[in-house]
């Protein structure tokens, strides 16, 4: 149980291009969903924690209006990198935390090359 | 506000050796959660253990085990008679009232065969 999936695994795009991120629980209801950032070499970095019907909270010195998130139900929450640029290359990982529980199940995570 | 340190970059061991990577934590609220991850090339993060702060009873599953230490804030980790399999990054992880969950910067472990 617990598994939560991301898609795409991977993804290219050319500069200026935006490109969304799908992260889903596929067998419980996630109250909260994080979205993390990981450098090559380098730690998990949160960008934002979103709940379902509100708007997501950013952490100091990430763009909201360059990540976009949306967490329309207890299951799907997406990031969309706008107007993406080569340094927004990066691992994306989302996480899904059950009502109450201090537990994240992480998914396996999006590479994304911006060209 | 939390904080994470993993003091150890890397560490390089030769099979069958132990290897310790140490976790040394920081917060003011008195509920909190440890975790260990590892992740290996592939990138997906896996869980090994959740720890929370009123259970300071070592842990040990199968090679791994747990040093949970509140006196001196620190959670460490054990990995004994060490496999090739076990080379990836470690991090440990603090989550607290908010729920978010401050990563540690990661230790590098290689295992030579």
């Amino acid at each position: 149980g617990a598994v939560v999936s991301q898609h795409p695994s991977w993804v290219i795009c050319k500069s200026g291009t935006s490109v969304k991120i799908e992260c889903r629980s596929l067998d419980f209801q996630a109250t909260t969903m994080f979205w993390y950032r990981q450098f090559p070499k380098q730690s998990l970095m949160l960008m934002a924690t979103s709940n379902e019907g509100s708007k997501a909270t950013y952490e100091q010195g990430v763009e909201k209006d360059k990540f976009l998130i949306n967490h329309a139900s207890l299951t799907l929450s997406t990031l969309t990198v706008t107007s993406a640029h080569p340094e927004d290359s990066s691992f994306y990982i989302c996480s899904a935390r059950l009502f109450f529980s201090y537990e994240q199940y992480f998914g396996p995570g999006t590479r994304l090359t911006v060209t | 506000a939390q904080k994470v340190t993993q003091a150890q970059t890397e560490i390089s061991v030769v099979e069958k050796e132990d290897v310790t990577l140490d976790c040394v934590y920081e917060t003011r609220d008195t509920t909190y959660y440890l975790f260990w991850y590892k992740q290996p090339p592939s990138g997906e993060l896996v869980f090994l253990i959740r720890r929370n702060s009123f259970d300071e009873q070592n842990e040990i599953s199968g090679r791994y085990s747990w040093n949970f230490q509140k006196s001196t804030s620190s959670f460490n980790f054990t990995i004994t008679a060490s496999q090739v399999v076990d080379s990836a990054v470690y991090f440990c992880a603090l989550s607290a009232v908010d729920y978010k969950l401050s990563f540690g910067a990661g230790t590098t472990v290689t295992v030579r065969a």
